[in-house]
């Protein structure tokens, strides 16, 4: 299967800082790119669609300009979370899917943010 | 929008026994379905799919079957193995397929 890409893997940042989350896909072209949060032993919960070259769409009650998406390019997606609190330590996960050849969509391996 | 959702939060097999894993959705307009597994500390990653005009779908020691009349799915692992040890996903996707939206999850543990 296709290739995502998530980096870093993990990262541990100061309360009040910024984060930024990358995604890449490697060996295709995303049109639409998914992030998701999982907190432990629960689900992935979806926070936006983001298509590439136009602004991401958030579910609701995800909060647009705390957790802002950028798709500037076919390969990359980045999250950063923005003032980030301790309530925002979770796995975050994107997926990226070529609506234009009707593939599944292929998950990155995941960035485990931790706040202090 | 779509609701899918696990009878079981956790199944214990011992290696080599089958295992089955359900799966209930709400959503009638839910028309694909993916079955996920996702080791610890990594992404999910696809098992198999299926489709709604579809009943049953086999790959390799996994198949899945789809009920639309009650709205159920079930991962049916056949010779579980240590390896298949995980947290399993279903997912769905409505009609225009856009959005996956992931289940609650079931942890399987395999005994040897």
């Amino acid at each position: 299967g296709a290739v995502v890409s998530q980096h870093p893997s993990w990262v541990i940042c100061k309360s009040g800082t910024s984060v930024k989350i990358e995604c890449r896909s490697l060996d295709f072209q995303a049109t639409t790119m998914f992030w998701y949060r999982q907190f432990p032993k629960q689900s992935l919960m979806l926070m936006a669609t983001s298509n590439e070259g136009s602004k991401a769409t958030y579910e609701q009650g995800v909060e647009k300009d705390k957790f802002l998406i950028n798709h500037a390019s076919l390969t990359l997606s980045t999250l950063t979370v923005t003032s980030a609190h301790p309530e925002d330590s979770s796995f975050y996960i994107c997926s990226a899917r070529d609506f234009s050849m009707n593939t599944e969509a292929f998950f990155g391996q995941g960035t485990r943010l931790t706040v202090v | 929008g779509e609701n899918v959702g696990l009878h079981l939060p956790t199944l214990s097999v011992q290696e080599g026994d089958n295992s089955i894993i359900n799966c209930a959705y709400s959503n009638s307009a839910s028309d694909y379905f993916i079955w996920y597994k996702q080791e610890s500390g990594k992404g999910p990653q696809f098992i198999i799919d299926i489709r709604s005009n579809m009943d049953k779908r086999q790959g390799q020691r996994v198949t899945v079957l789809l009920n639309k009349t009650v709205k159920h799915l079930s991962l049916q692992i056949a010779a579980t193995q240590p390896g298949d040890s995980a947290v399993y996903f279903c997912a769905g996707q409505n009609t225009g397929g856009f959005k996956t939206i992931f289940g609650a999850g079931t942890r399987l543990f395999v005994k040897a």
